[in-house]
């Protein structure tokens, strides 16, 4: 089935050091998401990519970059993870229609990080 | 910013009817409304979208008004297992491939 897949689905790591979680897709669509999601709030967009465009949300911290090296492919990474990047980080994807507007957003199972 | 306003939070009981109304007020001409199912721990899960008037698949029917201003996910005969977090989203022009999540309602389905 084509799906969103993102590993790991759990991640620990120490303050400060980096980390990089990883999204794929075989729905080869043209546009994919990050969000990052706190315990009791709503996503959060973070950043997504138009095809090879990068578009990046004005409040997004620079200590959150990403990568997009293929369709199927990306990354996030946190150069400096601190005890507030705790949360559940939610890869998403979906496939811009002819006219400009999009179809539904299809999401990962999330990968949950844990800043020590 | 096309922003949406839900309820926070509705209660109901099994083999009810739900309804769960989304205000969307900036919507824009060309915005399609979406909504979405969250479950604890896992990634959102797509339920419905429409662009004007009634939309029915098997899990759902949205109801939206001629003004579009706002929209109405209708939940038929809900189960425990429909103890979730529903969002309902609008694009965000003139980039319709943004999206901002609102707060979403919280639906607590009783036995």
């Amino acid at each position: 089935d084509a799906m969103v897949i993102q590993n790991p689905r759990y991640q620990v790591t120490q303050f400060g050091k980096p980390v990089t979680l990883s999204c794929s897709q075989t729905l080869n669509h043209n546009v994919m998401y990050w969000y990052q999601q706190k315990s009791s709030q709503a996503p959060k967009l973070l950043f997504h990519y138009y095809d090879k465009d990068f578009n990046n949300e004005a409040d997004t911290p620079d200590n959150f970059q990403s990568r997009r090296p293929n369709t199927s492919f990306c990354f996030l990474d946190i150069r400096s993870p601190g005890l507030g990047d705790a949360a559940m980080y939610l890869c998403a994807t979906s496939r811009t229609r002819s006219d400009g507007s999009y179809n539904e957003q299809f999401f990962g199972p999330g990968t949950r990080l844990t800043v020590l | 910013l096309a922003k949406t306003t839900q309820p926070i939070s509705m209660d109901s009981y099994e083999g009810q009817e739900v309804n769960i109304t989304c205000s969307h007020n900036n919507i824009a001409t060309n915005d399609y409304i979406t909504w979405y199912q969250q479950f604890p721990s896992q990634g959102p899960r797509f339920i419905i979208q429409g662009y004007k008037t009634k939309v029915t698949n098997e899990v759902a029917s949205l109801f939206i008004p001629a003004d579009r201003k706002s929209s109405t996910l209708s939940l038929p005969r809900v189960s425990l297992s429909d103890t979730a977090v529903y969002y309902c989203l609008v694009g965000d022009p003139p980039d319709f491939n943004k999206f901002y999540f609102g707060s979403g309602t919280k639906l607590n389905v009783k036995p």
